[in-house]
């Protein structure tokens, strides 16, 4: 089954402590982003990447950072979390290319920085 | 990317067609209209696209009307799990790296 999986659903953190929030996609798709939605505000891009090795700052980059070592893998890095960091996070892959593809997303992620 | 505007909330019953629809007067001809959806705090999940033809799937109709400036999202027979905020978005051939998601439209199926 075409997925986009995201670990863990749920965390629940301290300030300072550094995280990773995983996201796999088995889709072989080049693209792959990181959304988080907050009240109010939204969807927002905060980084993606458009193939190996080759990532880029989406609206609201700071405080976070990527990799993208695998095709597969795109995970989400906080180094030193804040409470403003607090969000709903959603991972997402497409196809490149000029045609119309859709985005795929993952299940989300519900953080908590106290 | 052209802006996209769509009405708040819209009532519906079950059954029933529901038609969404989008205003986009200033999109460009390089760009495609897309329809994804949100059912409470899950991931957004796609529905359809188009650039200029009506399109349908298993899951929806897409109307554009000829001039492109607005298209209707028509969901056949609503039932209650189609409960959702509704996206329209507008985003040119090629940059599907990046959605922008506005407000949307809360669409409430009734019993």
């Amino acid at each position: 089954e075409a997925q986009v999986t995201q670990n863990p659903r749920y965390l629940i953190t301290v300030t300072g402590k550094k995280l990773t929030v995983t996201c796999s996609q088995n889709m072989n798709h080049e693209y792959m982003s990181w959304y988080r939605q907050d009240p109010g505000l939204g969807l927002r891009q905060i980084y993606y990447s458009m193939n190996v090795e080759v990532t880029d700052k989406g609206d609201v980059p700071e405080g976070y950072k990527v990799s993208r070592k695998e095709k597969r893998n795109f995970p989400l890095i906080l180094e030193s979390p804040s409470p403003n960091q607090t969000s709903l996070y959603f991972c997402a892959s497409s196809e490149a290319g000029g045609q119309g593809y859709e985005q795929y997303f993952g299940p989300g992620t519900r953080l908590t920085v106290t | 990317d052209a802006k996209t505007t769509q009405p708040p909330s819209m009532d519906c019953a079950e059954g029933r067609a529901a038609n969404l629809p989008c205003n986009h007067s200033t999109i460009s001809g390089n760009e495609y209209v897309y329809w994804y959806r949100q059912i409470h705090s899950q991931g957004p999940q796609y529905i359809i696209h188009g650039l200029k033809n009506n399109e349908t799937n298993e899951m929806a109709s897409l109307i554009i009307t000829e001039d492109r400036k607005s298209s209707t999202l028509i969901l056949p027979h609503a039932t209650l799990r189609d409960t959702a905020v509704y996206y329209c978005i507008v985003k040119k051939v090629g940059s599907n790296y990046k959605l922008t998601f506005g407000k949307g439209t809360l669409l409430t199926v009734n019993p």
